[in-house]
């Protein structure tokens, strides 16, 4: 059964770091999704991508964040300046005909 | 945004018995919903979704309920199982192409 990949399962970095998160989503979808979930709170929308641009963004998705697809197959989250509060799960998702996948996640921890 | 609410964020039960567990909206324009199973540290597991043209779906050992008029919407769970125990979490998509997820209910599966 087709997958999203998620790279890393967990990422640790110090504040005001920058970071990257990756996901491969599955390869004939062409939604493509980031969601935060923190510890112990509900799944929240971050971001959806459509047709090689952002087509919907929440208000945590501010100019801190960004994501590309730069490749065809890779989908990334760039955070720039991280801050403690964007300690969460992040799960990258993609939608096609048989509806959506998410993938396992990484654990953010920002120090 | 969206409400998406669940009664209780605690279920308990006998391993063997049936569960249920509810999810409310609020946007009338909801039109695709789906149950998602979450376990420690993974991703949304995809249990069973419905449309807003149906009422019941059923797959193995579990069936959702949709009630438009009330906006309500139910996963019910036969013959409970330890593996059963997780996190629960409805989600529904409007015509916005992203999903809004509910705060989760917690089964516990009594042996």
């Amino acid at each position: 059964e087709p997958e999203v990949t998620q790279t890393p399962s967990h990422q640790v970095t110090q504040m005001g770091q920058e970071v990257i998160l990756r996901c491969v989503p599955i390869s004939n979808h062409l939604y493509f999704y980031w969601y935060r979930q923190i510890l112990g709170q509900k799944v929240e929308f971050l971001v959806s991508f459509y047709n090689n641009e952002i087509s919907e963004k929440s208000e945590i998705f501010d100019d801190q964040f960004s994501v590309e697809r730069p490749d065809g197959s890779n989908f990334t989250l760039k955070i720039r300046s991280t801050k403690l509060e964007d300690s969460a799960m992040y799960f990258c998702a993609s939608k096609g005909g048989g509806g959506y996948t998410f993938g396992s996640g990484t654990r953010l921890t920002v120090v | 945004g969206e409400n998406v609410g669940l009664h209780l964020p605690t279920l308990s039960v006998q391993e063997g018995d049936n569960s249920i567990i509810n999810c409310a909206y609020s946007n009338s324009a909801s039109d695709y919903f789906i149950w998602y199973k979450q376990e420690s540290g993974k991703g949304p597991q995809f249990i069973i979704d419905i449309r807003s043209n149906m009422d019941k779906r059923q797959g193995q050992r579990v069936t959702v309920l949709l009630n438009k008029t009330v906006k309500h919407l139910s996963l019910q769970i036969a013959a409970t199982q330890p593996g059963d125990s997780a996190v629960y979490f409805c989600a529904l998509e409007a015509d916005d192409y992203k999903l809004s997820f509910g705060a989760g209910t917690t089964v516990t599966v009594r042996a």
